[in-house]
Formats: structure tokens, C-alpha cells, sequence
């Protein structure tokens, strides 16, 4: 079975602060992929990154980067100089390999609140 | 472009009453999906159309729900009748035949409150 884990549930920083959200997972599948969606305040999760676990490059998107680290089942996402744009409940998601892939299991959400 | 739409975006119920929520893809998505968050809980799958047809309806809870997707466009789920448990948000998603894994497009939400 397929587990995320998002231990941090609500997480507070002041604008232009970096803030790391943590991720670890469980699977039995050698191939599956991890997801970061974002939700904002307007309730539509919004897609951000995908990674294909055979893929353990770190990735940079602007103020965005994520750290795959399959050693230890994680896949951590970071924001540099955060802004209050930032502010919304963010999930952690994985996926089999196979098929559509398209059956994701989430974790529970690390709601990010960012203050000026 | 229209994204996903849900409707209604908060239905509040009596237990034993029946609820339907539908959800209008984006057009000319074959693939739409059901999730459902109860409170404080992870996001869980419910279910996947590829048009007309339920590709996979492992997720969903028990035989008190009833998804279709009549010609393939709009989708409808059904709760009869309503439990307590039934409350949360469910979710519409959809996704361009051909699939890029996992990107799917969400709708804002549908809000069941069972009272």
C-alpha cells in the first residue's frame, strides 16, 4: 500500500523567510512518481511539479526547488523568500508507475501562512 | 478557457436525505476523476472516467454512491442516502486524452456538510 506523509500540519514564516515543507513516502512499487500540488485560498488544487522516481534531480523553479531523495523516501519542497502569495494548504502526492498514473494518494496537507 | 467546474459548492443536509454534485470538465477532456477530502484527512480517490466508462471505481466508499458520466461530458456523483461519515469535500478533476501523469486539473470543490 501507498502512504504519504506530511507530518508538519500548519507552518508560519514572515515574508521573504525560506520555508521547507516536508514529504516521505511509502511504497512497495520500484517505479511511481511524486507530485506537489498547491491549493489557494479559491479551493482548485493547482499542479506544480512532478517527479519520476527514477529522476533524483533536484529541481528549480524560480523561487521553487525540490529535493528527491530517494534514500530516505522524500521528496521535500522549499520556498526561497517567501511571499504572502505563498499562503495556501500545499500536498505531497504519489503515484504508480503504470497505467495513467493518475490515482494519487495525498497526504494530509502542510498549510503554509505567510505574514508580512 | 473554462477550468473545471463543481456545483454546488456547499450542500448542507440532513442524514438519510440524497445529495447530487456534478462536475463539468474541461472541455474536451476524456479522463475525469472523483476525490473526496473528509475533514483533517488526506485527499482519497474515488473513482476515474474515460468518457463514459468507469475506468477504476476502487476507491469508492460503498454502494451509497453512484457515479456517471452520461455521453461523456459533465459528471454527476450521488449520495443516497447520506451518512454523517459522507461529510468532506469532494473534488472533480480532469485530464486531455492523452494523459501526462498525474497533471490533473481541479476543480474547486464541492462542500457536503451531513448534519
Amino acid at each position: 500500500a501507498q502512504k504519504v506523509t506530511q507530518a508538519q500540519t500548519e507552518i508560519s514564516v514572515v515574508e521573504k523567510e525560506d520555508v521547507t515543507l516536508d514529504c516521505v513516502y511509502e511504497t512497495r512499487d520500484t517505479t511511481y512518481y511524486l507530485f506537489w500540488y498547491k491549493q489557494p485560498p479559491s479551493g482548485e488544487l493547482v499542479f506544480l511539479i512532478r517527479r519520476n522516481s527514477f529522476d533524483e534531480q533536484n529541481e528549480i523553479s524560480g523561487r521553487y526547488s525540490w529535493n528527491f531523495q530517494k534514500s530516505t523516501s522524500s521528496f521535500n519542497f522549499t520556498i526561497t523568500a517567501s511571499q504572502v502569495v505563498d499562503s495556501a494548504v500545499y500536498f505531497c502526492a504519489l503515484s504508480e508507475a503504470g497505467g495513467t498514473a493518475s490515482k494519487l494518494t495525498f497526504g494530509t496537507g502542510t498549510r503554509l501562512q505567510v505574514t508580512l | 478557457e473554462a477550468g473545471v467546474t463543481q456545483f454546488p459548492s456547499h450542500s448542507v443536509i440532513e442524514k438519510g436525505q440524497t445529495v447530487t454534485l456534478r462536475c463539468d470538465p474541461i472541455s474536451g477532456h476524456d479522463n475525469l476523476y472523483w476525490y473526496r477530502r473528509v475533514m483533517g484527512k488526506e485527499i482519497k480517490f474515488l473513482l476515474h472516467f474515460v468518457k463514459e466508462s468507469k475506468q477504476d471505481e476502487s476507491g469508492m466508499p460503498n454502494n451509497r454512491f453512484l457515479a456517471e458520466r452520461t455521453g461523456g461530458t459533465y459528471s454527476t456523483l450521488k449520495v443516497q442516502p447520506a451518512e454523517l461519515e459522507d461529510s468532506g469535500v469532494y473534488f472533480c478533476a480532469s485530464s486531455p486524452r492523452r494523459i501526462v501523469p498525474g497533471e490533473l486539473f481541479f476543480g474547486e470543490g464541492s462542500r457536503l456538510t451531513v448534519l
